[in-house]
């Protein structure tokens, strides 16, 4: 079974500074895959950025980058110069071999003019 | 490539009417899913396909609930009778076998708005 958790229900940036999201999990499989989903206030679910297990490397998108610490089950996401259509609803999700996703509760990300 | 695409966008119906979303999933993507998002319970996995068979339908709320997939190309989520707690937004996402190199990303459709009235 696997369980994903985000403790920050909500978030708030200003403009240009950097914040980071908390994302812990749980899974028994071996070979899984973690991943960072937007949702902005248009609904659509936007892939951020996905991360394999068995690569100790960090993922990077462009201003999106991940500290993943394995032993600690910890999958956190860091955005720099926060950007206001940034905000937006962020999901961490947990995905293995079935392709099933679990996805945590989210975190409200807001970006402060 | 079109995305996922999901009908109709938005559905307002009054409470015991039949109810289908339908979802067109990504070519060449051998899974789809099924999720239901409120602001109480987040997002819920209802159901997944593999190769047009279900896999785990054990998120489906109760009996009123049925998904389908005739084929590779086309399903629908229905809801009979529909009860105003049924009022979320529905997305339909697809995926392909995941295996070395794969990250079995999901892809999301844009959302069906319910709500049940």
């Amino acid at each position: 079974a696997q369980t994903v958790t985000q403790s920050q229900p909500e978030m708030s940036v200003q403009e240009a500074e950097t914040v980071t999201l908390s994302c812990t999990y749980d899974t028994s499989e071996n070979n899984y895959y973690l991943f960072w989903y937007k949702q902005p206030p248009s609904r659509q679910m936007i892939l951020v950025i996905r991360q394999e297990a068995y690569k100790q490397q960090n993922a990077t998108e462009n201003r999106f980058s991940v500290n993943f610490q394995k032993a600690a089950k910890s999958f956190s996401l860091k955005i720099s110069d926060s950007q206001l259509g940034d905000t937006a609803m962020y999901f961490c999700a947990c995905g293995g071999a079935t392709n099933k996703l679990i996805f945590g509760t989210g975190t409200l990300l807001a970006v402060q003019p | 490539d079109a995305g996922v695409i999901q009908s109709p966008r938005h559905e307002v119906t009054e409470m015991g009417q039949e109810v289908t979303l339908r979802c067109k999933p990504i070519s060449g993507h051998d899974y789809l899913f099924w999720y239901r998002q409120t602001m109480m319970r987040g997002l819920e996995l209802l159901i997944y396909f593999n190769n047009n068979v279900p896999i785990d339908d054990s998120g489906m709320p109760e009996d009123r609930f049925s998904a389908k997939m005739p084929n590779a190309s086309f399903s629908t989520l229905k809801i009979q009778p529909s009860e105003p707690r049924d009022s979320a937004v529905y997305f339909c996402a697809s995926s392909r076998t995941s295996g070395i190199g794969s990250y079995n990303e999901q892809f999301f459709g844009p959302g069906t708005r319910l709500t049940v009235l």
